[in-house]
């Protein structure tokens, strides 16, 4: 167990639907980050929260939120969902200086 | 031109091989990570570098901040070694497209 909890494992959906993704980082770890790994595109960095707050924000679609909570746990909202979609979506957490400890991912089929 | 460049992208070897994997950069960064994935999908933190070389059992990883390159190599490298191998720059990992380790006994 790395300590960043991710929930749930695996999430099946058909197209034009809604999910909602949950990252727990690891206890004192302030910035969770989420990525989403596909077949053809490999590991891109998707957006960062630190604290609450919106840190950076890398290739991610419109159709797709995020936020971090007060207990700073994260969500990933993903909406309108597409067959391309489908991925395996991490979360990451970090402590500045300090390197990242991965959760397990979601992996998210869209049928 | 991908920011972060690896190769090899695919590897093989015998058991108890040194193995060598390159990772090449074109962005300033802050510090170099060295990603291990596992057949299972799992993501594991080996390094995390910002200048010289570090060690972790049989596992070394350098890094050459003038030339933008880093290496990862592993000595007397054994089956369970089999994996992906990622290096990734700057705060917001920035990923190299991995490099597919398979060690045979």
């Amino acid at each position: 167990d790395s300590g960043v909890t991710q929930t749930p494992k695996h999430l099946i959906t058909a197209t034009g639907q809604r999910v909602t993704l949950r990252c727990s980082p690891r206890s004192g770890d302030l910035s969770v980050y989420w990525y989403q790994q596909s077949l053809d595109q490999g590991l891109q960095f998707l957006i960062q929260y630190y604290n609450g707050e919106e840190r950076a924000k890398g290739n991610i679609l419109e159709r797709f939120s995020a936020q971090q909570f007060p207990d700073l746990h994260s969500e990933l909202n993903l909406s309108s969902l597409e067959l391309g979609d489908s991925a395996l979506y991490f979360c990451a957490s970090s402590v500045p200086g300090y390197g990242y400890t991965f959760g397990s991912g979601t992996r998210l089929t869209v049928v | 031109k991908n920011e972060v460049e690896q190769s090899p992208q695919n590897l093989t070897a015998q058991e108890g091989e040194f193995i060598t994997i390159n990772c090449s950069y074109s962005v300033g960064i802050s510090a170099l990570h060295w990603l291990q994935q596992h057949p299972g999908g799992g993501i594991v933190s080996l390094f995390m570098l910002s200048s010289g070389k570090k060690k972790h059992g049989r596992l070394i990883a350098t890094i050459n901040i003038q030339e933008k390159h880093s290496s990862l190599h592993i000595t007397a490298s054994h089956p369970r070694d089999s994996a992906v191998y990622i290096c990734a720059v700057t705060d917001k990992l920035i990923f190299g497209t991995g490099t597919r380790l398979q060690v045979f006994p």
